[in-house]
């Protein structure tokens, strides 16, 4: 079974600078898919990075990179300069070659501040 | 384009009683999943169809819950004798269709908040 670990309950960054959302996960799986999406408080989850176990460079998408350690298990989302409305909760998810399902972390409250 | 739409965004309802959830997914999308989401929580899966027919319905609690897909787009997740810990958003999504995890992002509606009281 998958499993996905974010140890993280609440983060706080300043606006402008950089902060790293830790994610570990659990898979037997040899092909499988590692997500970031993003909870405002509005509620819907909007995609934001993903990131295949056999890319050998770590994805990036604008201000969004994820720092995939494959033999670590680990893929940690990195948001460079942040904003004001990237507050929001994060979770990382997985998703197996064998299954359609995203299995989903607990997730991360990010808070920036001014 | 449009997003995937779910109906109604709220709903309340009493104890007992039976409720239809909607989601019309992205077009063209064939793939489609529903997730629940507890205060707090990640989502859980519930259940996926391909076309028309459940492929994985492993997520659903117990047999009060159901879905269909009768046309391949349109679904509907239907709750019988409702319980107050049913409570919870439930999000759909919609996804091109299973091709492996390299090509199938999944992309969610903005959810139905089920108040059961």
């Amino acid at each position: 079974a998958q499993k996905i670990t974010q140890t993280q309950p609440g983060m706080f960054v300043q606006e402008k600078e950089a902060v790293t959302l830790d994610c570990t996960y659990d898979t037997s799986d040899q092909s499988y898919g590692l997500f970031w999406y993003k909870q405002p408080s509005s509620g819907e989850m909007i995609f934001l990075i993903y990131q295949g176990s056999y890319d050998e460079q770590n994805a990036t998408e604008g201000r969004y990179s994820l720092n995939f350690q494959k033999a670590r298990k680990s893929a940690n989302l990195v948001i460079s300069a942040s904003q004001l409305g990237d507050s929001a909760m994060y979770f990382c998810a997985s998703l197996s070659s064998n299954t359609g399902k995203l299995i989903f972390g607990q997730g991360t409250t990010l808070q920036v501040k001014p | 384009g449009a997003g995937v739409s779910q109906t109604p965004s709220n709903k309340v309802t009493e104890k007992g009683k039976y409720v239809e959830l909607r989601c019309d997914p992205i077009s063209g999308h064939t793939a489609l999943y529903w997730y629940r989401q507890s205060l707090g929580q990640g989502p859980e899966f519930l259940i996926y169809f391909q076309g028309t027919g459940a492929a994985d319905d492993s997520g659903l609690p117990n047999d009060r819950f159901f879905a269909v897909r009768p046309e391949g787009s349109v679904s509907t997740l239907k709750i019988q004798r409702t319980e107050r810990g049913d409570s919870a958003v439930y999000l759909c999504a919609s996804s091109r269709g299973w091709g492996g995890p390299s090509t199938d992002t999944q992309y969610f509606g903005p959810g139905t908040r089920l108040t059961v009281l």
